[in-house]
C-alpha cells in the first residue's frame, strides 16, 4: 500500500514533443504528489507538486494531471527539450510531523535534437 | 545559501567492512532524511531525524543505522557490508517539525562494495 508505481522505465522523445509520465498509487491517505528531477551526478531536486483537491497543475511547460478517482497521476512535459534529458521521479507523502516521501522507480528521459 | 553537503562522494569498501557516511544540511534545516537510490528500484526510504531524534524509519535491515548531531549533521551507519549494499545514498534535508513541501537533496555518496 506504500508503493508508488511508475512507468515508463525510459522514454525517447523528439526535441518539441511532448513527454508523458505516469504514476499510480495505492494508499488514499497520500495527499501531497512531488516530481524530482535527477540530472546525472546530482541529487533530485523539485520540479512540480501537486496536492489532491486540483485536477491539474502547471508550471511552465511541465504540467501535472490527478486523477484522485484512479489514484493517477501524471508528468506532462510540453515542447521537450534536449536540456530536459534526465531522470524524473514521482513521488507521494501524507502530511504531518515526517518528511518521508514515498518514490517511484524512476522514468529516463532522452530528448533526441 | 550553502546546499546540501555530503562526504565522502565516492567510496570502495570490501564485503563485511562497515562504512560511515556524513550529510551537512542547508543552514537552518533541522530535519535530515536518507535515500538509498539503485537502479529499478528508485530511491528508497532509509530514516529521517529531527533534533537528534528519529522519527521515522524505512523498511531496512539493522545494519543500516543513523544519528542526528545538536548542529543537524546527521550520519548513516553500515556494518557487515553486502554486495547488495551498493548505491547512491542521498541525505535530504528540510527546514521545519512539519513537511514544507520540498526536499533539498545533496549529490550523494556513491559507495561500491566488492
Amino acid at each position: 500500500q506504500q508503493q508508488v508505481k511508475q512507468s515508463p522505465q525510459s522514454l525517447i522523445v523528439q526535441k518539441g514533443g511532448i513527454s508523458i509520465i505516469n504514476c499510480a498509487y495505492e494508499n488514499t491517505a497520500f495527499d501531497y504528489f512531488p516530481w524530482y528531477q535527477q540530472f546525472p551526478g546530482k541529487g533530485p531536486a523539485l520540479l512540480i507538486a501537486i496536492r489532491p483537491d486540483v485536477s491539474e497543475k502547471k508550471e511552465g511547460r511541465f504540467t501535472i494531471s490527478f486523477n484522485k478517482s484512479a489514484k493517477q497521476f501524471s508528468l506532462h512535459i510540453m515542447d521537450s527539450q534536449p536540456g530536459d534529458s534526465a531522470t524524473y521521479f514521482c513521488a507521494a507523502s501524507i502530511s504531518g510531523a515526517t518528511n518521508k516521501l514515498i518514490f517511484g522507480t524512476g522514468t529516463l528521459l532522452a530528448v533526441q535534437p | 545559501k550553502a546546499g546540501v553537503t555530503q562526504t565522502p562522494r565516492y567510496l570502495i569498501k570490501t564485503r563485511g567492512q562497515q562504512v560511515t557516511l556524513s550529510c551537512s544540511p542547508i543552514s537552518g534545516h533541522r530535519s535530515v532524511s536518507w535515500y538509498q537510490q539503485t537502479p529499478g528500484q528508485g530511491l528508497q526510504f532509509l530514516f529521517e531525524y529531527f533534533s537528534e531524534t528519529q522519527r521515522n524509519k524505512g523498511n531496512f535491515p539493522g545494519r543500516f543505522s543513523g544519528r542526528q548531531f545538536s548542529n543537524s549533521r546527521s550520519e548513516m551507519n553500515v556494518s557487515t557490508l553486502e554486495l547488495g549494499d551498493s548505491a547512491l545514498y542521498l541525505c535530504a534535508s528540510s527546514p521545519g517539525q512539519t513537511f514544507s513541501g520540498e526536499l533539498f537533496f545533496g549529490e550523494g555518496s556513491r559507495l561500491t562494495v566488492l
